[in-house]
């Protein structure tokens, strides 16, 4: 157990649907980053926070948007859904620094119909 | 901006046999790299890692060897067992920065 977790573990959905992915870093860490991980696919990153600011954009689509809040959980918002958005999303938190270690939580697996 | 290549993307190995992953990346200022392993279905985990001021890492059967000067650093499996079956991903980070970037993973495949 990484001490990271995300919520929901499933996640079935519409296309044109809205949903949000929830995270919760490891106690302590400030970094939360968020990939998107499709079937045989590496991760892609999408978004770092870092104590409630934004510090790095991957490949982001305009539909996704997250935040981090002043207790340091982050949710990643994904709306306007399609079939090519079903993917593993993880989350990572890591003490801060581009040094250290990331450590993920188990995923959110997310299937639009 | 910068990357970093991941070879190969798959690989097969007879189990005791080795396994050699290798990743080359270009801005000289990344200074730690570490080395994730997801096996299927599961979370990316760290397995090892190295930073800058060092040549090479080792845990049992785990190994990482840096070239600062060449621009590139390997994994090294010895005595591959199928457990070891799994996609690596290398990474590189930046002291002075909040980039982190992986590689595009290798699936490493341990025959019995």
């Amino acid at each position: 157990d990484s001490g990271v977790t995300q919520t929901p573990k499933h996640l079935i959905t519409a296309t044109g649907q809205r949903v949000t992915l929830r995270c919760s870093p490891r106690s302590g860490d400030l970094s939360v980053y968020w990939y998107q991980q499709s079937l045989d696919q590496g991760l892609q990153f999408l978004i770092q926070y870092y104590n409630g600011e934004e510090r790095a954009k991957g490949n982001i689509l305009e539909r996704f948007s997250a935040q981090q809040f002043p207790d340091l959980h982050s949710e990643l918002n994904l709306s306007s859904l399609e079939l090519g958005d079903s993917a593993l999303y993880f989350c990572a938190s890591s003490s801060g620094t581009s040094r250290e270690t990331q450590y993920f939580g188990p995923g959110t697996r997310l299937l639009v119909l | 901006g910068e990357n970093v290549e991941q070879h190969p993307s798959t690989l097969s190995v007879q189990e005791g046999d080795s396994a050699v992953i290798k990743c080359t990346y270009s801005d000289s200022a990344s200074n730690y790299f570490p080395w994730y392993k997801q096996e299927l279905g599961k979370r990316p985990q760290l397995i090892i890692d190295i930073r800058s001021n060092v040549g090479e890492k080792k845990d049992q059967r785990i190994a990482v060897t840096l070239n600062k000067t060449a621009k590139h650093f390997s994994l090294h499996i010895t005595e591959t067992q199928p457990e070891d079956s799994a996609v690596y991903f290398c990474a590189l980070g930046t002291s002075g920065t909040y980039k982190y970037i992986f590689g595009t993973g290798t699936r490493l495949k341990v025959l019995a």
